[in-house]
Formats: C-alpha cells, structure tokens, sequence
C-alpha cells in the first residue's frame, strides 16, 4: 500500500513559468512532510519541509502548500529556472518516531529554455 | 555542514559474491539509513540504525544485512549478491532528538550484479 502518492511522473514547463509539484498521503499519524531534490547520479538534496501546523512554508522561490483536510501538499517553484530540473520526491514522516522517511515515487520536472 | 559519503560511486560484482557498501558521516548523527532507489519505485528504505549496534529493518531488507560498529560508519552487506539486487543505493543520516532535521544523503552507490 502506497502511503505517499505522487501520481505525475513528470511534469514539463516554461523557464520563468510556476511549477506545480503534487503529492498525496493516505497516513493520517503523518504530521512533518518534506521534498528533496535529486539530479542524475547525486544524492537526493533536501529542498524544504512542513510542519503539519502550519499550512504553509517559503524558502525564496519554493514554497510548499498542506492540506490537511484532502491529505495532499504541493510544492511551487516560482519563477522556475533550467537549473530546477530534477527528479523531486516528497517524503512524510510522524514527529517524535523514528525519522522513518515514506518517499513518493518522484516527479521528474523539465524546465524548458 | 553535513557530509554523508560513500565509499563507492560505482561497483561491478558477480551473483553469489559477498558485497559490502560502505557509509561514513561526519556530523555525530545517531540515526542512520540505507535506501535503494529504483526507476518508478522512488526510494525504499532496506535498515536503519538508531544508535552503535542497534538496528532495525524497513520496507525491503530481505537479501540485506547491516553493520553499525562505530557511530560514524554504517555498512550495508549483500550476503550473496543476485542480479536483482542492482540498483542505486543511497545512505543519509540525521539527528534522534530533533525530530524535524531533514535526512542527509551521501552522493550513491550504483551497483550492477552480473
């Protein structure tokens, strides 16, 4: 049973457009949620992270949106550049646990010239 | 800031061969881990470790076992390698008291079992 979804294995996009990244999960005991960056033939890199608190969270260009109600977040990129394409994975954990990470499967972001 | 590495970029074995990959971090992480990343798969956790000589397994460790002598150094061990057993393995590392520090990878080993 998959219990963090990303149901778009990539996503294509205009450099200086936004880019709209989604991710779903079925855990409701999941309370911090985070995205990492992966390129070809590196570790992945974290990105950013959110506290089921908050329903929001900026970091300059990224900024990641939690829905708790629909069990669903998104990350925004903003304006999207060459240099943002990658693999990107969101991950779900429960605070206080093991910092065992649950990693969708990847959404591969092409951000065209 | 954090360095999480390992020993291996790459790595050509044989099937029945004893593998070891080897994961060293430099930041008195407790919390250790071993993943395996795979083409529409994402990244599966195979064990982790909470502390020197302690360990747990995740989602997949069947075929797999883990060393944790030293709090720096975290080994994963293919007992007898299979060819379904190539893939990229990736080991990150984080704090055990904070509960909202973000993993660390190492760079990856791509393994190829032939």
């Amino acid at each position: 049973d998959q219990q963090v979804k990303q149901n778009s294995p990539s996503l294509s996009v205009q450099e200086g457009r936004i880019s709209i990244l989604n991710c779903d999960y079925t855990n409701s005991m999941f309370d911090y949620f985070l995205w990492y960056k992966k390129y070809p033939a590196e570790g992945p890199t974290f990105l950013i992270s959110i506290s089921s608190i908050k329903d929001k969270n900026e970091d300059g260009r990224f900024t990641v949106f939690l829905n708790k109600s629909a069990k669903h977040l998104s990350l925004h990129i903003v304006p999207s550049q060459p240099g943002d394409s990658a693999v990107y994975f969101c991950a779900a954990t429960t605070q206080g646990g093991s910092e065992k990470l649950v990693f969708g499967k990847g959404t591969k972001l092409t951000v065209n010239p | 800031d954090v360095k999480v590495t390992q020993s291996s970029r790459y790595l050509v074995k044989r099937t029945g061969e004893k593998v070891f990959l080897e994961c060293v971090q430099d930041m008195d992480h407790e919390n250790m881990f071993w993943y395996r990343q795979d083409p529409g798969l994402g990244l599966r956790l195979i064990y982790f470790s909470y502390d020197v000589k302690m360990k747990e397994k995740g989602d997949i460790p069947e075929g797999y076992s883990v060393s944790r002598e030293k709090k720096e150094r975290f080994s994963l061990i293919l007992e007898s390698a299979s060819t379904n057993q190539t893939s990229m393995y990736l080991c990150a590392s984080t704090r055990l008291v904070m509960s909202n520090q973000p993993q660390h990878f190492g760079d990856g080993t791509r393994l190829s079992i032939l």
